[in-house]
């Protein structure tokens, strides 16, 4: 089951805008992480929050985390063309007193020069 | 350079004729996973490894085996691979024992069955 899901599906914008995808989730997490993919390459690492961080910067990424409301969402400043790319989240959920990661379905982003 | 490597990257097979993906990390982590990724569905676990010897199924495991016999190398096996296994496919490793830090990704691997 997905845990995460990231909000919009799609988001296409022009270079210099600023770029807000979301994620909400459904149980409690350990922690929530973004990843970003090239078209068919493997995922990136960009930033992980832990539940008792409400923010987090990395760059010009910003993340938020909210866990009253579950959710969380990344801000990328001044979008580059090569932003392009899709955008996961993961966050960590129980299974047998483990926490394991479970992806979202992902926001694709296309950066206009 | 620290990495994940999957093989092959690239595969077209039959119907029911056995393959093996190898997957195989170089930064001594305990934790690994294998994902599929289909359109407009994300990713989707598989099996996951805590550790050599221990795996556990994932939401998607029907029609795969794994094992975890050096902490270096986690398989997948398609033992008689269908149509809809046709998919991109991910290995990933973590540090965390718990999969709870930072996931490696390979590069995927394309396996097409026909």
């Amino acid at each position: 089951s997905q845990q995460g899901e990231e909000d919009p599906q799609a988001l296409s914008i022009q270079e210099g805008e600023n770029a807000t995808m979301n994620c909400s989730y459904k149980t409690s997490i350990n922690n929530l992480q973004w990843y970003r993919q090239n078209s068919g390459r493997g995922l990136v690492h960009l930033i992980l929050i832990r539940s008792n961080e409400r923010e987090k910067h990395s760059g010009r990424l910003r993340v938020t985390l909210d866990t009253s409301k579950k959710s969380s969402s990344l801000l990328i400043t001044a979008s580059r063309a090569a932003d392009t790319a899709s955008y996961f989240c993961a966050t960590s959920r129980i299974s047998g007193g483990s926490y394991i990661p479970t992806f979202g379905r992902g926001t694709s982003l296309i950066v206009h020069p | 350079e620290a990495q994940v490597t999957q093989n092959p990257r690239y595969l077209i097979t039959v119907t029911g004729k056995k393959l093996t993906v190898t997957c195989s990390q170089n930064m001594n982590h305990e934790y690994m996973s294998w994902y599929r990724q289909d359109p407009g569905l994300g990713l989707r676990q598989i099996y996951y490894s805590m550790n050599v010897e221990v795996t556990d199924k994932g939401d998607v495991p029907e029609g795969y085996k794994v094992s975890r016999k050096e902490k270096r190398n986690f398989p997948l096996i398609l033992e008689s691979p269908s149509p809809n296994q046709t998919s991109l496919y991910f290995c990933a490793s973590s540090p965390r024992q718990g999969g709870t830090g930072e996931l490696f990704f390979g590069e995927g691997s394309r396996l097409t069955v026909l």
